[in-house]
């Protein structure tokens, strides 16, 4: 089993649209959590931090459910400027990060 | 803002040669990373660093690939005798803590092209 699955998409959504990706990992033992978006051959950037209780910024809301091992990246009212892959990012015990595949989002107008 | 710098963009080089991938991490990390990721493929760990030393490694980081800090300021990825299917995008990452605790901050990459 994958350390982190990812559903690939498409999404493609009009602008305004709520959208939600989700995102399972395998280890139990995993510990910190992230989502990154990455542009067209760029390099990832941290979109934001997983917290166990879920956390908001802006119009971004992460979830995180320790025990059904599943992450969720919610995007309220989608901007143009939102299409990019959005990556699941977990960390295993010890100093190293694993990536989802990720979900490409494009966001039409 | 602090960024993490990565030379060259783009490396081009013949099978079996050498290749010195260089990044300079932000100033007051502590912690760094060198990721891969072939086109179209997801990011893959390679290795962290911490404290002049490999912390962690995946199996992709065989005999092939050595990591240095020469100095204050610069980290290098060495791949020794470079295969067709080394080809991909190399990206360095610093952060000022462990990877638990702390977010990753990723420099470019280098586009790495083995003919």
């Amino acid at each position: 089993r994958k350390e982190v699955e990812q559903d690939p998409g498409p999404f493609n959504v009009p602008e305004g649209a709520t959208v939600a990706f989700n995102c399972t990992y395998s280890n139990s033992a995993s510990q910190s959590f992230f989502w990154y978006r990455q542009d067209c051959r760029k390099e990832p950037k941290l979109l934001m931090s997983v917290y166990s209780s879920g956390n908001e910024d802006g119009r971004f809301t992460a979830q995180l459910n320790r025990a059904s091992q599943y992450i969720s990246l919610l995007i309220r009212d989608s901007k143009l400027s939102d299409s990019a892959t959005y990556l699941c990012v977990v960390n295993r015990p010890g100093n190293q990060f694993y990536f989802g595949t990720g979900t490409s989002l494009t966001v039409i107008p | 803002e602090p960024e993490v710098t990565q030379t060259p963009s783009h490396q081009v080089t013949q099978m079996g040669q050498e290749v010195i991938l260089r990044c300079v991490p932000i100033s007051n990390h502590l912690y760094f990373y060198w990721y891969r990721q072939i086109l179209g493929q997801k990011v893959e760990f390679l290795v962290s660093f911490y404290n002049n030393e490999i912390s962690e490694k995946s199996e992709i980081f065989d005999d092939q690939f050595s990591v240095e800090r020469p100095d204050g300021s610069n980290f290098t990825l060495k791949i020794r005798s470079t295969k067709l299917e080394d080809s991909a995008m190399y990206f360095c990452a610093s952060s000022d803590r462990l990877a638990v605790q702390g977010e990753q901050y990723f420099g470019p990459g280098t586009r790495l092209t083995v003919t």
